[in-house]
């Protein structure tokens, strides 16, 4: 069975830093592209970012880029978002999700159950 | 960036009714497009990807179509379990832009 489980969510305070993890399990992660997407509360899904299979390739979003980094550990069958100065605005439900094609592009067809990150003093 | 416009934000139909979601492009995106569907306090549900492909598991009466720039999604026959609110979502490029959402609800 496919399982994405995320962890490392929490409060934080405007311009800290966290480091999100999702665990996968079931499938073999190294083929897989895989991504974070987000979701405020009460709002709609935005994609966050991309990583390759390999993790030679990254994407991410305008609101995030320059202070969001996605990583991968095939070893470990993890990926990982290191989130630096962080603002109120990315108060949301973070979800680690897979990309349906081996190796490709054509949705997501597995998420996680998200994990919640609130940006407040 | 390609922008990504649902129309509807929401509505409401009644058990039975056909319903069509429209996703717009301000950009050609060929057929790279996928709909989602997230339930009240759920994870998103993946419905269709390529603009048309029914994912596995997904009920017969939901249907995609269209390309370039105008796509559909349909319920044939809404169903109470249906509630929820659908995504589109492009795929040919980076960012992988979300819709804002069509709410939909039972009359």
């Amino acid at each position: 069975e496919v399982q994405l489980v995320e962890s490392g969510g929490g409060l934080v305070q405007p311009g800290g830093s966290l480091r999100l993890s999702c665990a996968a399990s079931g499938f073999t992660f190294s083929i897989y592209n895989m991504n974070w997407v987000r979701q405020a509360p009460g709002k709609g899904l935005e994609w966050v970012s991309y990583i390759s299979s390999s993790g030679a390739t990254t994407y991410y979003a305008d609101s995030v880029k320059g202070r969001f980094t996605i990583s991968r550990d095939n070893a470990k069958k993890s990926l990982y978002l290191q989130i630096h100065s962080l603002r109120a605005d990315d108060t949301a439900v973070y979800f680690c999700a897979r990309d349906l094609v081996v190796r490709g592009m054509a949705g997501f067809d597995y998420w996680g159950q998200g994990i919640l990150v609130t940006v407040s003093s | 960036d390609i922008q990504m416009t649902q129309s509807p934000s929401s509505l409401s139909a009644s058990v039975g009714d056909r319903v069509t979601i429209t996703c717009r492009a301000s950009q050609d995106i060929s057929n790279y497009l996928a709909w989602y569907q997230q339930k009240p306090g759920k994870v998103p549900n993946l419905l269709i990807y390529a603009a048309s492909t029914l994912q596995s598991g997904v009920p017969s009466r939901f249907s995609g179509s269209g390309s370039g720039t105008d796509f559909t999604l349909t319920i044939s026959s809404l169903q109470p379990e249906d509630v929820a609110t659908y995504y589109c979502q492009k795929y040919n490029s980076a960012p992988r832009t979300f819709g804002q959402g069509t709410k939909v609800e039972i009359k």
